[in-house]
């Protein structure tokens, strides 16, 4: 167990539907990460956010979108599902006192 | 632009024999440099890091070469074991400016190492 949680693990959806993934980072993480690993892809960063803010935008279509709580947890929404949206969904998070990041285990996201 | 580059989408070995993993990047503000392992339907776990400072860093059978000069560094897996099959994922950061709430890391597309016994 990384410390890092990811719910739910697998997911199968149709298309043009909405989904929330959530992550709970590892205690007295503030840092959440989000990536996307699409078929023979690598890990495409999509967002981060610090303590509540968002720091950082990467690949991230203009369907999807993220928020951090206040106890830390984070949700990615993804709308308007379509089939290319498939894919393994990462959560990681970091502190200051370790470098790199803590990943979770996924969520396998299947659009049909 | 790809500032992390790991041009071996895949690599085969025999069990017993030395894996070599490569990366190169393209950022020379990069100081910190990670490998993640990843298992199919796991998460990437953290293997061994380098710091810029050094040029080598060993943990039993990995070891992590860095040559800044010329961008490149290479993870070293002797002997190779069945179990080392996987994802590796090279990944590197600019820690001297994102310490903190701006701290990232990219990522290259990984490698897949398939060990035969």
């Amino acid at each position: 167990d990384s410390g890092v949680t990811q719910t739910p693990k697998h997911l199968i959806t149709a298309t043009g539907q909405r989904v929330t993934l959530r992550c709970s980072p590892r205690s007295g993480d503030l840092s959440v990460y989000w990536y996307q690993q699409s078929l023979d892809q690598g890990l495409q960063f999509l967002i981060q956010y610090y303590n509540g803010e968002e720091r950082a935008k990467g690949n991230i279509l203009e369907r999807f979108s993220a928020q951090q709580f206040p106890d830390l947890h984070s949700e990615l929404n993804l709308s308007s599902l379509e089939l290319g949206d498939s894919a393994l969904y990462f959560c990681a998070s970091s502190s200051r006192q370790v470098q790199g990041y803590t990943f979770g285990s996924g969520t396998r996201l299947t659009v049909v | 632009d790809q500032q992390v580059k790991q041009n071996s989408p895949s690599l085969s070995v025999q069990e017993g024999r030395i894996s070599i993993l490569n990366c190169d990047y393209t950022n020379s503000m990069f100081d910190y440099f990670l490998w993640y392992k990843k298992y199919p339907a796991e998460g990437p776990t953290f293997l061994i890091s380098i710091s810029s400072i050094k040029d080598k860093n060993e943990d039993g059978r990995f070891t992590v070469f860095l040559n800044k000069s010329a961008k490149h560094l290479s993870l070293h897996i002797v002997p190779s074991q069945p179990g080392d099959s996987a994802v590796y994922f090279c990944a590197a950061s600019d820690e001297q400016n994102s310490g903190g709430s701006n701290y990232k890391l990219t990522f290259g597309k990984g490698t897949l190492l398939t060990v035969n016994p």
